[in-house]
């Protein structure tokens, strides 16, 4: 079966600290995608990053940075020097084989406090 | 500018009536989905359709239906039989099969439906 797991629900960091969301999944497809999507209070869902299967090269985007091992199956996501603007529900996603359907987890609550 | 519109943004539904949501795209996506989002919890699929005149349940579909008359609209039905249908609605789209250098999924602002 297919399954994401986010087993962080809520965290509460102070203004600059580094926080890391984690992300486990289960999947038996050798091609699929893995995501991770920010829904600030508004409700939309923010594109952040993507990895295919075949592409284990971490990522670093400002200071965002994501952390890609099929060995343990996990996609972690760290905020470097966080900021009050980073406080949202954050989502990892994997997608059912070479398609759009999403598999989600139940989300993160990053609460970053000034 | 490319994107997603779903509208309303909030519903009121009466229990006992049928309520329709829409979403259209203009990202010339050939597949799009309808993701239902519950308090706390992650989004779950729908429905989903990867061409038009043809679509699929996904993993919570009572309740609910669709239609794919036009690659661009992908209107959701929430019917006096789903339950429990206080949620918020997110659509997306996505290329079919995903395209390797855009993968991901784009998504509306969502509607928020109460039942009243």
């Amino acid at each position: 079966a297919q399954k994401v797991t986010q087993a962080q629900t809520e965290i509460s960091v102070v203004e600059k600290e580094d926080v890391t969301l984690d992300c486990v999944y289960e999947t038996r497809d050798t091609t699929y995608y893995l995501f991770w999507y920010k829904q600030p209070p508004s409700g939309e869902l923010v594109f952040l990053i993507r990895r295919n299967s075949f592409d284990e090269q971490n990522e670093i985007s400002g200071r965002y940075s994501w952390n890609f091992q099929k060995s343990t199956s996990s996609f972690n996501f760290t905020i470097t020097a966080s900021q009050v603007v980073d406080s949202a529900v954050y989502f990892c996603a994997l997608s059912r084989g070479n398609t759009g359907k999403l598999i989600f987890g139940q989300g993160t609550t990053l609460q970053v406090k000034p | 500018d490319g994107g997603i519109t779903q509208s309303p943004k909030y519903l009121f539904r009466k229990e006992g009536q049928n309520v329709t949501l829409s979403c259209e795209q203009n990202l010339n996506h050939d597949a799009m989905y309808w993701y239902r989002q519950d308090p706390g919890q992650g989004l779950r699929l729908i429905y989903y359709s990867q061409i038009v005149n043809d679509f699929q349940k996904g993993d919570i579909a009572e309740g609910y239906s669709v239609s794919r008359e036009k690659k661009e609209s992908f209107p959701l039905t929430v019917t006096s039989a789903q339950k429990n249908p206080t949620a918020f609605y997110l659509c997306a789209s996505t290329s079919y099969p995903l395209d390797i250098t855009l993968p991901e999924a784009f998504f509306g602002q969502g509607t928020r439906l109460t039942v009243v």
